[in-house]
């Protein structure tokens, strides 16, 4: 079973749309969730960091975790079109490497 | 707004020859990452460094890679014989202190061995 699995996508909506973007883990040793953007060839641009269970709001977007299910979400209302990037998921378990997914790529069009 | 810079941003070498990928991290960050993405695969780490040495490594990170903080500013990342399936992306990444996880990325060094 792999550490970190998100749906590579590629996930297309309409613009002003809500998004759902999610990952499973395995390794219950893992403490501190993390959301990044990444356009194409580009560097990985942090968006939410959360630790603990429940809700964290920031503008637009909203990352949720789960850890009784090991599961992390991250809600992007009013989808726009500079929204169109790869959303990597990245957790690690307090020493700081960062485990990621795949990453889900995401369009938002017009 | 402080931020990670790397350069150069695109490095070709012929295989066999080595590479040094620079870095310099946000300036009150105390640790340090290497992380490399090949094309259409995910982000994989490489190596951590705290007070001057490496905290931990991957499997990729064999012999063949090295790290060093040379000054107070720069994070390098040296490939002594670089190899075809070294060819990457390779991301920097700090973080400002113990427990505090959130990493900030340089835009990247684009790897290509011919």
């Amino acid at each position: 079973q792999k550490e970190v699995e998100q749906d590579p996508g590629p996930l297309s909506v309409p613009e002003g749309a809500i998004v759902s973007l999610n990952c499973t883990y395995s390794n219950s040793a893992f403490q501190y969730f993390m959301w990044y953007r990444q356009y194409s060839r580009k560097g990985p641009e942090l968006l939410m960091y959360t630790y603990s269970s429940g809700n964290k709001e920031d503008g637009r977007f909203t990352a949720q975790v789960d850890k009784s299910s090991k599961y992390i979400s991250l809600f992007i209302r009013d989808s726009q079109p500079s929204d169109s990037a790869t959303y990597l998921c990245g957790i690690t378990g307090g020493g700081n490497k960062l485990t990621f997914g795949t990453g889900t790529q995401l369009k938002v069009e017009l | 707004e402080p931020e990670v810079t790397q350069t150069p941003s695109h490095q070709v070498t012929q295989m066999g020859q080595e590479v040094i990928l620079r870095c310099v991290p946000i300036s009150n960050h105390l640790y340090f990452y290497w992380y490399r993405q090949i094309l259409g695969q995910k982000v994989e780490f490489l190596v951590s460094f705290y007070n001057n040495e490496i905290s931990e490594k991957s499997e990729i990170f064999d012999d063949q890679f090295s790290v060093e903080r040379p000054d107070g500013s720069n994070f390098t990342l040296k490939i002594r014989s670089t190899k075809l399936e070294d060819s990457a992306m390779y991301f920097c990444a700090s973080v400002r202190a113990v427990g505090n996880t959130e990493a900030f990325f340089g835009q990247g060094t684009r790897l290509t061995v011919v």
